[in-house]
């Protein structure tokens, strides 16, 4: 257990469907981050915030939507997704941003499906 | 911008053999680095870090890792692996000061450990 709790695990979805992707934290961490994992890629930052402020928006496509209404609760709506957005969508929460000693904790990961 | 080179995608091993992950960074500055190692359906999980201090950093399971600034490298050890050692390897880096959120990583080291 990691303390960080991703649900779903498993999603399929097609091209129009509207889905949600929730990550919850239980570590008293004001950071949350949003990342994606793809096959032979290195792990991508989508998004960070801190305490509840969006921070980073790492250039990614506006079909992706995230949400933060507090610190332990973090959001990824989705909306009329491609196939190649299929991936591991990770959630991961870290004490704060700018910490000297930042260590960031994961989530299991969403494993998403577009068809 | 700072990038991670991991220069083993797949790595086979027996039971008891010595391993050595290699990751090189390339980033100029003061940087934290990190292994973390997936093992399969599972999280992420921190294995070790280096903030400052000793480069030589000892993380869990018996695993250890060293920071060479000179060859920006930060190689992964293990005298003798295990059955169970088998898992996704990724090597993160970030730079210290206040952007120390953004962490990048290499694109992971598959480590097979045969009986």
């Amino acid at each position: 257990e990691t303390g960080v709790t991703q649900t779903p695990r498993h999603l399929v979805m097609g091209m129009t469907n509207k889905k949600s992707l929730k990550c919850e934290q239980h570590l008293g961490h004001n950071a949350m981050y949003w990342y994606k994992q793809s096959a032979k890629k290195p792990l991508e930052l989508m998004f960070v915030y801190n305490f509840k402020e969006q921070t980073e928006n790492n250039s990614v496509p506006s079909r992706f939507s995230p949400e933060c209404p507090n610190s332990s609760h973090l959001f990824l709506h989705l909306h009329t997704l491609q196939p190649e957005d299929s991936a591991l969508y990770l959630c991961a929460s870290s004490q704060v941003m700018g910490v000297a000693k930042n260590i960031q904790y994961f989530g299991a990961g969403t494993r998403l499906s577009v068809l | 911008a700072q990038s991670v080179s991991q220069h083993n995608h797949h790595v086979i091993l027996s039971e008891a053999a010595s391993l050595e992950l290699g990751c090189n960074y390339s980033y100029g500055g003061t940087v934290n680095l990190f292994w973390y190692v997936q093992y399969p359906g599972q999280h992420l999980q921190l294995l070790l870090k280096y903030f400052s201090g000793d480069p030589l950093v000892k993380g869990i399971k018996g695993f250890e890792a060293e920071f060479i600034k000179s060859k920006f490298s930060f190689n992964l050890r293990k005298p003798s692996v295990q059955w169970s050692d088998t898992a996704e390897y990724f090597c993160a880096v970030n730079a210290g000061g206040g952007s120390n959120y953004k962490l990048t990583f290499g694109k992971g080291t598959l480590l097979t450990v045969n009986p």
